[in-house]
C-alpha cells in the first residue's frame, strides 16, 4: 500500500465549475500538507501549503486537512482553462520536513 | 519560473552507461532534493543534499549519487543506467533544513532521460 493515495483521474471539467481534488494518507506523523500544480513539460509548482488540520484559502484555492480521516483536499472555484494541469498532493513529517512524498496526481482539463 | 536551473533538458543514453545531471539551485538556497518521477507517477525522493553533506535518502540503491558544491549547486549521477531509471528527474531547492519550517522549495523544470 503506498503511503499516499491520488486517484490518477483523468477529471473533466466545464469552465466555471467548482473542482475538488483529494487525498487519502496512512502515515499518521505526516504533518505538512502540500499541493503542487504540474504543467507538461514542467516541473511542480507549489500551490498552497498547510500545517496540520483546518482549512486555508488563496483566491480561487482552498486547501484542507483532516488529520483525523488521514484526508486532504484541493478545491479550485471559478476553475478556468488555464487550470487544466496536473495537480499532485504531498506531505511530509518532522524532522525531514522537505522529503516529500507525492501521490500520483490527478489531470484536471477545464473545457471552454 | 523559479531560479532553480537543471541541465541538460533532455538527455537519451544506452543501458549500462553512466548520465550526471546537474542543478543549480536558486540564490540564497543551501538545501537541493533529487526526485525521479516516472511517467504518470508523482516525484519520489532519491536524496538531499544540504550544506554539501548527504543529508537523507530515499529508497534508491548506491548507483544514484550526489554531490553538491560551495556555491549549493548540484549534481546527480547515475551509474549502470537500467531501462527504468528512464524519467523526469526533478531538483528542488530550498533554504535550511526543513523547508517548510521555513519557506518552499522551488523545482526546476527537470531532466528528461531516456534509456534505451
Amino acid at each position: 500500500q503506498k503511503e499516499v493515495e491520488q486517484d490518477p483521474g483523468p477529471l473533466s471539467v466545464p469552465e466555471g465549475a467548482i473542482v475538488s481534488l483529494n487525498c487519502t494518507y496512512s502515515n499518521s506523523a505526516f504533518q505538512y500538507f502540500m499541493w503542487y500544480r504540474q504543467y507538461s513539460r514542467k516541473g511542480p509548482e507549489l500551490l498552497m501549503y498547510t500545517y496540520s488540520s483546518g482549512n486555508k484559502e488563496d483566491g480561487r484555492f482552498t486547501a484542507q486537512v483532516d488529520k483525523s480521516s488521514k484526508y486532504i483536499s484541493l478545491f479550485i472555484r471559478d476553475s478556468q482553462p488555464s487550470d487544466s494541469a496536473t495537480y499532485l498532493c504531498a506531505m511530509s513529517a518532522y524532522p525531514n520536513t522537505d522529503k516529500l512524498i507525492f501521490g500520483t496526481g490527478t489531470r484536471l482539463q477545464v473545457f471552454p | 519560473e523559479t531560479g532553480v536551473t537543471q541541465s541538460p533538458t533532455h538527455l537519451i543514453k544506452t543501458r549500462g552507461q553512466q548520465v550526471t545531471l546537474r542543478c543549480s539551485s536558486q540564490s540564497g538556497h543551501n538545501t537541493v532534493s533529487w526526485y525521479q518521477q516516472a511517467l504518470g507517477q508523482g516525484p519520489q525522493f532519491i536524496f538531499q543534499y544540504y550544506r554539501e553533506e548527504e543529508n537523507g535518502r530515499g529508497n534508491f540503491p548506491p548507483r544514484f549519487s550526489g554531490l553538491q558544491f560551495p556555491n549549493y549547486s548540484s549534481e546527480l549521477n547515475v551509474n549502470a543506467l537500467e531501462l527504468d531509471d528512464s524519467a523526469l528527474y526533478l531538483c528542488a531547492s530550498s533554504s535550511g533544513q526543513g523547508a517548510y519550517m521555513n519557506t518552499e522549495a522551488f523545482f526546476g523544470q527537470g531532466t528528461r532521460l531516456t534509456v534505451v
